[in-house]
């Protein structure tokens, strides 16, 4: 059964700084990882997605990186702005027709 | 090009109602997925449609079903509320199993009262 961790559960941090949101994930035989912003009480918008033979996806600010060997995806942001705050999900991909979810990273922005 | 379409946006229910939830995949896709969000949570799969059959189904109980129609979009039902059941409630598409990702909608906040 693939178990999906994120960590940090929450973080704060000024306007402007770098960052990385960390993944990990049990199984490592998945076809693809997504990663998701999610604001409050709103659905779930994709950032970026990895396919399993992809080491790295681009998005403006947004870079993934995927380790299938070590079980591991970061997500890195660049120049943090206040419009980042939001929750970050990520989401294991095994087959199976089902997304495997972690709990989610909290980030607050702070002007 | 609309992407995933769910309705209603909130509802509020007695405990032992039922409830339906409609979704309209994004243009192009094939498959439908339900997912439940407790609040603080991931979400949790619950089942996917795929040629108007159930392909797949999550640890949910038989209280809830769902349904696919051959334009695609789907229903979830939820029979006999529980307080538990309050989530958000999402839903996604793709094409086949999630090849090239998922798509996901805004969500249907069900409150059980």
């Amino acid at each position: 059964k693939q178990e999906v961790t994120q960590i940090p559960a929450a973080l704060s941090v000024p306007e402007g700084e770098n960052l990385v949101l960390n993944c990990s994930f049990t199984d490592s035989a998945i076809y693809n990882l997504q990663w998701f912003r999610q604001d409050p009480g709103k659905g779930l918008t994709s950032l970026l997605l990895i396919q399993s033979s992809q080491r790295e996806q681009t998005s403006g600010r947004l870079n993934a990186s995927l380790d299938k060997s070590s079980g591991r995806s970061t997500l890195y942001i660049a120049a943090s702005q206040p419009g980042d705050s939001a929750t970050y999900l990520c989401a294991a991909n095994s087959g199976y027709s089902t997304l495997t979810f972690g709990k989610g990273t909290m980030l607050l922005v702070s002007p | 090009d609309a992407g995933v379409t769910q309705s209603p946006t909130h509802l509020i229910k007695t405990r032992g109602q039922q409830v339906t939830l409609r979704c309209s995949p994004k243009s192009g896709h094939d498959t439908v997925s339900w997912y439940q969000q407790a609040l603080g949570q991931g979400p949790q799969f619950i089942f996917q449609y795929y040629e108007e059959e159930e392909r797949q189904r999550g640890n949910f109980p038989d209280r809830f079903s769902g349904h696919q129609f051959p334009n695609y979009s789907s229903e979830l039902n939820v029979n006999a509320l529980l307080l538990g059941d309050s989530a958000l409630y999402l839903c996604a598409s793709s094409l086949w199993e999630g090849t090239y990702g998922y798509t996901f909608g805004s969500g249907t906040r069900l409150t059980v009262v």
